[in-house]
């Protein structure tokens, strides 16, 4: 099993270019979820979903798409990329709600630079 | 959503002392509550967790505590050893237990 893996790893954008972070988790997994995390804020909910077509937003959803037309994937589209969304993504799975009973299972992270 | 609130940031000790991170909780509701680590350019990964109905779990050198009245839960680390040395999180319920949220982390440094 790879886990859940996240592409690309590194990206450097401009503002106002758009782009889109891939998720794929191997596990079966109902829940997927994306978290952004920065320096001094931990990590912050983005986007969540509880199965194909259903997702729902987290705490700072503004500036971010998903969709979830796959059990296994969960791609995170930036329409208009700004300075403010620099930060380390996270995409998490777990078997169960991840505020109920579920372990999540982080990918390795996608660093992006927006200049 | 559920506000985490964790402390302390920083956290140094020497090898072989306690490390404690307390972490306290707004939603009275809230039944799960997982600690995570992450080492330095790594994923987060689940350390342990606990449910509302115990008040303590252990898993070797790591404890967790939960007081549902306070709405506190705490981490301990006994014994501690240099690869103990990473940032660690708390998190609990939120969006009805449809998603976690995290506490701000602390960094954790145990010196030799």
């Amino acid at each position: 099993n790879a886990g859940v893996t996240q592409t690309p790893k590194f990206q450097v954008l401009k503002t106002g270019q758009s782009m889109t972070l891939q998720c794929a988790q191997d596990m079966n997994h109902e829940y997927m979820s994306w978290y952004r995390q920065d320096p001094g804020m931990g990590l912050r909910l983005i986007h969540y979903s509880v199965g194909a077509g259903i997702t729902d937003q987290g705490e700072v959803p503004n500036g971010y798409n998903v969709s979830r037309s796959t059990t296994e994937d969960f791609p995170l589209r930036l329409l208009s990329a700004a300075p403010s969304q620099t930060s380390v993504y996270f995409c998490a799975s777990s078997s169960g709600l991840a505020g109920v009973s579920g372990e999540l299972f982080f990918g390795e992270g996608s660093r992006l630079t927006v200049l | 959503g559920e506000n985490v609130e964790q402390h302390p940031s920083t956290l140094s000790v020497q090898e072989g002392d306690s490390a404690v991170i307390k972490c306290t909780y707004s939603d009275s509701a809230s039944n799960y509550f997982p600690w995570y680590k992450q080492e330095l350019g790594k994923r987060p990964q689940l350390i342990i967790d606990i449910r509302s109905n115990v008040g303590e779990k252990k898993d070797q050198r790591i404890a967790v505590t939960l007081n549902k009245t306070a709405k506190h839960f705490s981490l301990h680390i006994t014994e501690t050893q240099p690869e103990d040395s990473a940032v660690y999180f708390c998190a609990a319920p939120a969006n009805s237990g449809y998603a976690l949220n995290f506490g701000k982390g602390t960094s954790l440094l145990v010196t030799p």
